[in-house]
């Protein structure tokens, strides 16, 4: 079975451009999770997606942040316009049913705004 | 509200040595408890969890946990550290019973030394 997959590992950008990073989770999982941390601190939550619903949106940090999960399959984070505070390690996860299982998360992107 | 504060941010220990990393919650709802792992330049993969069964939890790799709830605790051990242990390790509460996205805490790496 595969994994969680995300892409890009790492990102560079300068303030102002605009990123958008892609989460392509486990084959059937309905559940997908979006979770940032900023160096040394908390893995937060962004937002949590049902299939193509936005379930759970309450950890975005502004509307410079739009995710979106096109047919219930992989996800997108986009960034727009990127700030130096954006800066972090950009997680996703997913799960199939119950969150108790806990959930599988991807490797991460590594976004680094300058 | 559910909070994790995970004490050390940084465990040194000396191969073979007990490894014993903390990790103190605060719920107001009876909580489901996560400990996840992470290895360089890999996702979050999960340890171990408690979900109101049995208090004492096993999980991969050697790893155990004990929940109590007088001391608000869900430390994770190991008997004896392995080189190959050296990795970011961060617990998780969820609250059984209501919002079920996890709050983690800031982590904390354990450094094994030869």
């Amino acid at each position: 079975e595969a994994g969680v997959t995300q892409f890009p590992s790492h990102s560079v950008i300068e303030k102002g451009q605009t990123v958008t990073l892609r989460c392509d989770p486990i084959s059937g999982h309905d559940n997908l999770y979006w979770y940032r941390r900023v160096m040394g601190k908390e893995i937060k939550f962004l937002l949590h997606f049902v299939k193509e619903s936005k379930q759970d949106e309450s950890g975005m940090p502004n509307n410079r942040f739009l995710a979106e999960r096109t047919g219930g399959t992989y996800s997108t984070l986009k960034v727009q316009p990127a700030e130096l505070e954006d800066s972090g390690v950009y997680f996703c996860a997913s799960s199939q049913g119950s969150w108790g299982l806990g959930y599988t998360f991807g490797s991460g992107t590594r976004l680094t705004v300058v | 509200a559910q909070s994790v504060t995970q004490l050390g941010s940084h465990v040194s220990v000396s191969e073979g040595a007990l490894v014993l990393l903390r990790c103190n919650y605060s719920s107001s709802v009876p909580p489901y408890l996560f400990w996840y792992v992470q290895y360089p330049n890999q996702g979050l993969q999960l340890l171990l969890k408690y979900t109101s069964a049995a208090t004492l939890v096993k999980g991969i790799n050697g790893f155990e946990a004990e929940f109590k709830k007088s001391e608000t605790s869900f430390h994770l051990t190991k008997p004896s550290a392995h080189m190959s242990d050296a990795a970011e390790y961060f617990c998780a509460v969820s609250e059984s019973g209501g919002s079920y996205i996890p709050t983690f805490g800031r982590g904390t790496s354990l450094i094994v030394h030869p």
